[in-house]
């Protein structure tokens, strides 16, 4: 079936310690996102990838870190969390560098504490 | 600077009542537009999308959206609407001039009324 896989569903932290949130894709999808979404403000992008080690900023990628050594994954990495990040991220694809449909992942609650 | 705004944070209509939503955007040039559906708990699902051509777009679930470029909108709409329909919809442009970038309207929740 194709997907795209996020995990966890859930994580709890404290506050500045590392965390990496996965996400993977089998349909073979040149480009992959990552977005978190905030009750008022909608989806907000953070990163995004064209392809493998091709990475850019979203709007808000400020406190995160992304990498994509592999076509399939795309993992956020959070190196010192703070209770402001607390929020539910999506991470996504597409086949193309779009702008072309997403698919993504059912999301990641994060809390910091 | 590019946004998408939709005006309604909440809807409720009664089942089988027509519904529309609305889409408005700022955007240079003739932007990618895209509807998309997010159920309790899950991630987020296309609806449709228009590129260029015809303006009345067809998606699943018996949902349509019109392009209308003289008043920037994106409406999506429903002539019945079932229960299992409510959840939360989300405008979106997609950036056409190589950043590749999508911008999020802040989405409204339908909920629907037996």
């Amino acid at each position: 079936e194709a997907q795209v896989t996020q995990n966890p569903r859930y994580l709890i932290t404290v506050t500045g310690k590392k965390l990496t949130v996965t996400c993977s894709q089998n349909m073979n999808h040149e480009y992959m996102s990552w977005y978190r979404q905030d009750p008022g403000l909608g989806l907000r992008q953070i990163y995004y990838s064209m392809n493998v080690e091709v990475t850019d900023k979203g709007d808000v990628p400020e406190g995160y870190k992304v990498s994509r050594k592999e076509k399939r994954n795309f993992p956020l990495i959070l190196e010192s969390p703070s209770p402001n990040q607390t929020s539910l991220y999506f991470c996504a694809s597409s086949l193309s560098r779009g702008p072309e449909k997403l698919f993504f992942g059912s999301g990641t609650q994060l809390s910091v504490l | 600077a590019q946004s998408v705004t939709q005006p309604d944070i909440h809807i409720t209509v009664s089942e089988g009542a027509s519904l529309e939503l609305r889409c408005n955007y700022s955007y240079g040039a003739t932007p990618y537009l895209f509807w998309y559906v997010q159920s309790p708990g899950q991630g987020l699902q296309l609806l449709l999308k228009y590129f260029s051509g015809d303006t009345l777009v067809q998606g699943i679930k018996g949902f349509e959206a019109e392009f209308k470029r003289s008043q920037s909108s994106f409406n999506l709409r429903k002539p019945s609407v079932h229960w299992s329909d409510a959840a939360e919809y989300f405008c979106a442009v997609g950036s056409t001039s190589g950043t590749y970038k999508y911008i999020f309207g802040t989405g409204t929740r339908l909920k629907v009324l037996a």
